[in-house]
């Protein structure tokens, strides 16, 4: 498997402020890391594959630039939330894949008040 | 397109009852994966079972089974002796070709157990 961490686990922050989450492979290189968000009561949406050394690929609908990603080692991705607004406040989940496995991390709770 | 129906939206049952959730899904590949993951309260999802296309054997694991059938394109899963800490949301999921690229997700089943 893997072991995904996630900080922080719970944020709250005014509208208009940013926001970073970090999403970390603690015993394993990940050059591909995924992050995702679920709004309550729904299903996990992908909005993003996070590549070690390169551009983020992001899903249709997703604002690049207000989700930045920042895959910078094969252990850290780090999702920033620009601007943040209230519609923004979600559920955000980062994984990381191993052996056609994805492991997902606990989740960062964002609130946009 | 993928795509992933779990159409039992919630579920509730009393303990030690067996219970089974249903994923149907999609594809036009010929190769792909399936999976089961578990989202209880707390949040984070922890993964179950990984099937791939091409093995159609029935898997056990404790009082968790799964069957995959391709013909009716399901891969169910049962709780046998269903136990309050079971509770939780219950995703099923498709993976394309290349792996767990891709992920789809269906919109989860919430079970409920009852003590």
């Amino acid at each position: 498997g893997a072991v995904v961490s996630q900080h922080p686990s719970r944020v709250i922050c005014k509208s208009g402020t940013s926001v970073k989450i970090e999403c970390r492979s603690l015993d394993f290189q990940a050059t591909t890391m995924f992050w995702y968000r679920q709004f309550p009561k729904k299903s996990l949406m992908l909005m993003a594959t996070s590549n070690e050394g390169s551009k983020a690929t992001y899903e249709q609908g997703v604002e690049k630039d207000k989700f930045l990603i920042n895959h910078a080692s094969l252990t850290l991705s780090t999702l920033t939330v620009t601007s943040a607004h209230p519609e923004d406040s979600s559920f955000y989940i980062c994984s990381v894949e191993n052996w056609d496995t994805q492991y997902f991390g606990p989740g960062t709770r964002l609130t946009v008040l | 397109a993928q795509k992933v129906t779990q159409a039992q939206t919630e579920i509730s049952v009393v303990e030690k009852e067996d219970v089974t959730l249903d994923c149907v899904y999609e594809t036009r590949d010929t190769t792909y994966y399936l999976f089961w993951y578990k989202q209880p309260p707390s949040g984070e999802l922890v993964f179950l079972i990984r099937r791939n296309s091409f093995d159609e054997q029935n898997e056990i694991s404790g009082r968790y089974s799964w069957n995959f059938q391709k013909s009716t394109s399901s891969f169910n899963f049962t709780i046998t002796a269903s136990q309050v800490v079971d509770s939780a949301v219950y995703f099923c999921a498709l993976g394309s070709g290349t792996g767990s690229y891709q992920l789809t997700f269906g919109k989860g089943t919430k079970l409920s157990v009852i003590p």
